[in-house]
């Protein structure tokens, strides 16, 4: 089974601070992504990667920054967290155009 | 810029009726996806449509892909309260997501 893992499933910190959310997949995904859900808007694209340490904006890439420096491993950054940034983000990674698989997500609260 | 719109937003229904969610998209596409979401859980594929005319079921649903009009539609046979979640659409391209049918399936 394909397993995509993040690093915390809730995180709660404070305005202004820099915060790492971290995903993990075991099955050689090439394509790994970045999404925030919200209530009515459904999943917004973050960024996407294609290949080690390349990435690509999404819809909404203001205020975040990403990290793709080994095939496993995608990692989301807020430089400076806003109260805006509270939200569920989840990852998920597939292999060409096929189906993605998610992760469990991560509750981010921002206060 | 690809855009996925979904309809109905939410959805009541009542056990044993039929109903349809359709998923409609701005720029051309092969390739369509479907996928379940629990309170609380994550997200999880229900569908994947690769062409034209494709048709896939699975139990009670039954999604099918129609390129030329953009247009996708899951259909609900005799609803159960399990079939009660959120569902949501997804587009190939980037993976631009509609915004979610949250469907409740009342006894």
């Amino acid at each position: 089974d394909v397993k995509v893992t993040q690093s915390s499933r809730y995180l709660v910190k404070r305005t202004g601070e820099k915060v790492f959310l971290e995903c993990v997949q075991d099955m050689d995904h090439e394509n790994m992504f970045w999404y925030r859900q919200d209530p009515g808007l459904g999943l917004r694209l973050i960024y996407f990667s294609y290949d080690v340490k390349m990435k690509e904006k999404g819809d909404i890439p203001e205020g975040y920054s990403v990290s793709r420096e080994k095939k496993e491993r995608f990692s989301l950054i807020l430089e400076s967290a806003s109260t805006n940034q509270t939200s569920m983000y989840l990852c998920a990674s597939s292999w060409d155009t096929y189906e993605q698989y998610f992760g469990p997500g991560t509750r981010l609260t921002v206060t | 810029e690809l855009k996925v719109e979904q309809n109905p937003l939410f959805l009541s229904m009542q056990e044993g009726k039929n109903y349809t969610i359709y998923c409609n998209y701005s720029t051309t596409s092969d390739r369509l996806y479907w996928y379940r979401q629990d309170p609380g859980k994550s997200l999880e594929s229900l569908f994947v449509l690769l062409s034209n005319g494709a048709v896939k079921q699975e139990g009670r649903l039954m999604a099918s892909l129609d390129t030329k009009a953009r247009l996708s539609t899951l259909h609900i046979t005799a609803a159960v309260h399990d079939l009660s979640a959120t569902y949501f659409c997804a587009v190939r391209g980037d993976m631009r997501f509609g915004a979610g049918t949250r469907l409740t399936v009342k006894p």
